[in-house]
């Protein structure tokens, strides 16, 4: 089974900083991952597919990178809305896992 | 717009059996897998299940296989998944979400309902 860690587990940024969260895979899965972004007592949402392709109404500070066995999650310019815990999920084969999950802080 | 409101979560005793739905919206349900993933408060993610568009294939992670079972009632909109046989591991909140892509399952979830909490107690 493929294994995927994020880094870090928690982060603290303030307003307008550039943010970035990486995720790891244990083996290869090209460009089959997802990104996305949960509020406390929500659903998660939906961020950025096949590594690097921006959801539809997402805004465009958040970007995605990497291919492989690593990947990148970007925020350009935080915001407080920003606020949240943030997976990635491999979708190259089965279990289709997630990572442990990221939780931002707003400073 | 696209909605996925569930229901038929609550507080279920061991051993017994429980259904939950799923009821789509805003898109044209009958083209779509759908899936179940789940999470224990405070933890990550887990994907369950998965059933086709026309509701000809399943496929269940391991973890719940024989337990668990995924439908559909494309006449209604409506995703259903039977959970017999509740642990107390079982606590946890369910939801359904819908696949990004029409035809094969590609298992990015780009919809998401609002989520179930299933309770096991005495």
């Amino acid at each position: 089974d493929i294994q995927m860690t994020q880094s870090p587990s928690t982060l603290s940024a303030s307003v307008g900083d550039r943010v970035t969260i990486t995720c790891r895979a244990s083996q290869s899965i090209r460009s089959w991952l997802a990104w996305y972004q949960q509020k406390p007592g929500k659903a998660p949402k939906l961020l950025i597919y096949e590594a690097a392709n921006l959801e539809s109404g997402v805004p465009s500070r958040f970007s995605g990178s990497g291919s492989g066995t690593e990947f990148t999650l970007t925020i350009s310019s935080l915001q407080p809305d920003d606020s949240a815990t943030y997976y990635c999920q491999q979708y190259y084969s089965y279990l289709y896992n997630f990572g442990q999950g990221t939780k931002l802080e707003i400073k | 717009q696209v909605q996925l409101v569930q229901s038929g979560g609550g507080v279920v005793q061991p051993g017994r059996s429980l259904r939950l739905s799923c009821a789509a919206s805003g898109f044209t349900f009958r083209d779509y897998p759908m899936h179940w993933v789940r999470q224990a408060p405070g933890k990550g993610l887990e994907w369950v299940a998965v059933i086709s568009y026309d509701g000809s294939n399943t496929f269940y992670a391991d973890s719940v296989k024989g337990r668990f079972t995924i439908s559909r009632d494309n006449s209604k909109n409506t995703l259903y998944l039977q959970i017999n046989g509740l642990k107390n591991e079982d606590r946890t909140v369910y939801y359904c979400a819908r696949d990004s892509s029409r035809g094969g399952p590609l298992y990015v979830f780009d919809y998401w309902g609002q989520g179930a909490l299933v309770t096991v107690s005495s």
